[in-house]
């Protein structure tokens, strides 16, 4: 069965600060590994890495893939109180139209 | 824009009730999903579809069937309504198997 363990379950800093969010994973035949960011309603898509694409980076967000430790993080630097949110990591694998998502990392920021 | 409509934001129904939630998509997507949230366990696959009048079981199905009798829309339908099908759904739909899901607002359901 396939697994995906988030850390830090919650966090919370002050608006300037980065942080680090932690995905690690059991899957069968890995087929891809995506982050989520959500805020009160829907969760909206922010990065898929694969094995051929194991770095994003968006603005103040970046991902990176380690297919050796089975593992992601997301970074986001100077945090700004927009970036609270539920932080969703998910992995598909043998059966890809399924995914896998973790319990998710909820970030608080403070003014 | 992909847009994923659940048909109430919120709901409330009483034990024993049968259920019908429903959620369209615009963007022709093969693939469909509904998931429930709750606090601490994240998002668990109830059921999806990857075809028209095709399902499969997700995660956790017990208690609760899906119909797709068309390509834009999944219905899940809870047949007997209990107080621990109290909830958040989503549902979600994607081009295929590599490409990121896109997710509607959400159903708060509570049963009373």
């Amino acid at each position: 069965e396939d697994k995906v363990v988030q850390s830090p379950l919650s966090l919370v800093v002050h608006e300037g600060d980065t942080v680090t969010l932690n995905c690690s994973y059991e899957v069968t035949n890995f087929r891809s590994l995506l982050w989520y960011k959500q805020e009160k309603k829907a969760p909206t898509f922010l990065f898929m890495l694969t094995s051929s694409g194991i770095e994003k980076k968006s603005g103040r967000l970046s991902s990176i893939l380690d297919k050796k430790e089975l593992s992601s993080i997301l970074n986001i630097t100077a945090t700004q109180t927009g970036d609270s949110a539920i932080y969703l990591c998910a992995v598909t694998g043998t059966n890809a139209g399924k995914s896998t998502f973790g319990d998710g990392t909820t970030l608080t920021v403070k003014p | 824009d992909v847009k994923v409509t659940q048909s109430s934001r919120y709901l409330v129904k009483r034990t024993g009730e049968k259920v019908f939630l429903e959620c369209v998509q615009d963007m022709d997507h093969e693939n469909m999903f509904w998931y429930r949230q709750d606090p601490g366990l994240g998002l668990r696959l109830i059921y999806f579809s990857y075809d028209v009048k095709m399902k499969e079981k997700g995660d956790i199905p017990e208690g609760y069937s899906v119909s797709r009798e068309k390509k834009e829309r999944f219905s899940l339908i809870l047949e007997s309504a209990s107080t621990n099908q109290t909830s958040m759904y989503l549902c979600a739909s994607s081009r295929d198997g590599n490409q990121p899901q896109h997710f509607g607002d959400g159903t708060r359901l509570s049963i009373l």
